[in-house]
């Protein structure tokens, strides 16, 4: 069926390195744009990172430019966050998120489960 | 940056009556040359990822009960639900998608009263 699987989640230290990784399955993964998204215990939403369907266009929020990157590998179906630096304020369940709409202007009408990131020394 | 502001942060409801979430943006998310209010609105039940509800300001996603509905225009939106059921207790979000960064409103927990 229609689903993403996020994988990756762990107990990181302070300026330490994690790659997420998010399976997709049922749908044409290459024809999407894909977004992370996270979430902080308890607290709203914040979005991460976009990137489009050829990989060409890439955004940041400015919580994480620089030490955040996303990828895509449309042969595998699968999106990747490699975070690096990371800081307690990272500490969030992190989805993968499907984009659709017009360019740089989507909505995420599909979400997976998400996985658990908690940055503690 | 766009902020997305939400009123109330929470709010209980009794079963069957109205329950209406506000959500206003910094600035306008209305995109002159189609029209189109760039505003989504997403519900998050304990436990589970969000689901998207409403696009375009007011276009139901597939599934989504007619119940729901959206309404405004350039800064200042409403999502109203007709006649709350049980099975709508859970957090609202809205979220802008004009420009990146996409944003989203802190949420509205609506509750039975």
């Amino acid at each position: 069926q229609v689903q993403l699987v996020e994988s990756g989640g762990d107990l990181v230290k302070p300026g330490g390195s994690l790659r997420l990784s998010c399976a997709a399955s049922g749908f044409t993964f290459s024809d999407y744009y894909m977004s992370w998204i996270r979430q902080a215990p308890g607290k709203g939403l914040e979005w991460v990172s976009y990137i489009g369907s050829g990989s060409i266009t890439i955004y940041y929020a400015d919580s994480v430019k620089g030490r955040f990157t996303i990828s895509r590998d449309n042969a595998k179906n699968s999106l990747y966050l490699q975070m690096n630096n990371l800081r307690a304020e990272d500490t969030a369940v992190y989805y993968c998120a499907r984009a659709v709409g017009g360019g740089r202007s989507v909505v995420f009408d599909l979400w997976g489960r998400g996985t658990l990131l908690t940055v503690s020394s | 940056d766009i902020v997305m502001t939400q009123s109330p942060d929470s709010l209980a409801v009794s079963l069957g009556e109205r329950a209406t979430i506000n959500c206003k943006s910094s600035q306008s998310v209305l995109y002159s040359s189609n029209n189109k209010n760039y505003l989504g609105w997403y519900q998050q039940k304990p436990g589970q990822p969000p689901k998207l509800l409403i696009y375009w300001a007011s276009t139901r996603e597939s599934g989504v009960p007619d119940r729901f509905s959206g309404s405004g225009s350039g800064t200042d939106f409403t999502l109203t639900i007709s006649s709350l059921q049980a099975e709508d207790v859970a957090v609202y979000y809205c979220q802008q998608y004009y420009s990146p960064p996409y944003s989203f409103g802190q949420g509205t927990k609506l509750e039975i009263k």
